[in-house]
Formats: structure tokens, sequence, C-alpha cells
């Protein structure tokens, strides 16, 4: 069974950092790209970052470019997301999302959903 | 890049149908046959429903379908049953600058 388990989300105030964890299970990790979606409370989803299997592509959101750092370690299996320079609109439950990747031919593949997600660590940016 | 449109709130009785709009722009929803559905219970990871517009994955009911017709793509629950109560969100790849975008969620309520 695919299994992933965020931790180190807290209290934290402006301008400071905090590092989130996701360890996951079930699957081959190494070969699976991953993301983070945030959700403020009471809103809609937001994504945040995606990196790539092997960790040598990133991808953000201009929301968080630049305060926001995606990272994998696959020899434990585990994603990260360092958040800096973090502000009140950054307060949020971050999901973390193994993505689901369609091959039609052995070099063109891509992403076609988020499955599954993890059940979020609460991350509030307040003084 | 704004976020996907859907309405805020849709509602049916039990057994009924609903269907539940999500409109981009010629960027996301009407480039890519990339539009997923999820659905999220109260204090609940998001779960998802659909994949590449119409696709179900393994264990998600069939009174679940997806379409899309040129930048909308919709969700459509059939033969409503008290467990639907949750909110609802479409999802679209809106290219190499945007990546994913979401809709702002839908809140189905079953009467």
């Amino acid at each position: 069974e695919v299994q992933l388990l965020e931790s180190g989300g807290g209290l934290v105030q402006p301008g400071g950092s905090l590092r989130l964890s996701c360890a996951a299970s079930g699957f081959t990790f190494s070969s699976s790209a991953m993301s983070w979606v945030r959700q403020a409370p009471g809103k809609g989803l937001e994504w945040v970052s995606a990196i790539s299997g092997g960790g040598d592509r990133t991808y953000y959101a201009d929301s968080v470019k630049g305060r926001f750092t995606i990272s994998r370690d696959n020899s434990k299996n585990t994603l990260y997301l360092q958040l800096n320079s973090l502000r009140a609109e950054d307060t949020a439950v971050y999901y973390c999302a193994k993505e689901s990747i369609i091959c039609s031919s052995s070099t063109s593949c891509y992403t076609s959903a988020f499955d599954p997600w993890g059940q979020g660590t609460l991350v509030t940016v307040s003084s | 890049q704004s976020a996907l449109t859907q309405p805020a709130s849709v509602s049916g009785s039990p057994g009924q149908s609903i269907t539940i709009s999500c409109t981009g722009t010629s960027s996301d929803v009407g480039s890519y046959n990339l539009v997923s559905w999820y659905q999220q219970h109260p204090d609940k990871a998001p779960k998802l429903l659909i994949y590449e517009g119409s696709k179900r994955p393994s264990g998600v009911s069939n009174r679940f379908s997806g379409s899309k017709s040129g930048k909308t793509a919709s969700l459509t629950i059939s033969g409503l049953q008290a467990e639907d109560e949750a909110h609802y969100y479409c999802c679209s790849y809106a290219g190499s600058s945007s990546h994913w975008l979401f809709g702002g969620g839908t809140k189905l309520t079953v009467l």
C-alpha cells in the first residue's frame, strides 16, 4: 500500500524558516516524481512545487519561487520542502502527493494527476 | 495565472445526478487533456476521482464521470449518496510556466 506521511509543520514567526518532510513507502520512491500542494484554512488547493524522481529537475509556483526549496533523499525515501522567509499568507496545510505518470512511449512520459496524497502538516505563520 | 473557475456550491437529493463545471482558458484546460478531479471530505486529504479528463482510477465508483469541451471540464456524479457530500476540486496542467492550476473548489450538499 502506498503511504505518504508528512511532518515538520508548526508555528513560526514571519520571516522564519521551517523544513517539512514526507516519508514515503509502498512504491519505488526513486522512480516517482513528487509534488507539494497546500491549502490555506478554509480555502482551495494550490500547487506549490514538484521534483523529478532523480531530483535533477525542480519546479515552483511563482508565489514561492526563491523562498521555498524542494529536495529529496532517495536513500531515505523522503521528500523535503524547505520554507524560508515565511509570510502570513503561507499559512496552510501542506500535502505531499505522488505524481501519477503516464508513458505514451519509452521516451515520452508525463504527469497526469496527483495520487495518492499524504494527510498533510499544518504550517502557521504568525507573530 | 488565476485559478480555474468552479461554482462555489451545488446540491442534489439522493439518487439524483449533479454536474460540476470547471472553466479555464486556452492556456490550460483548453490546451491539455490533463484535467483531474479530487474529492475532499472535511479534515481529510484529497482523493483522486478522475484523471485525463474522463478516466477513473481503479476503486473509484462508476457513478463518477468526467468530460471536457473546449475550455470547460465537467464532473458528473450520478445516483447521489449521502457520503458524496464533500468538496470537489478540478486541476489542470497549465504549461511549463504555471505548471498546475486548481479550481477554487465546489461544496456538494446532499439534501
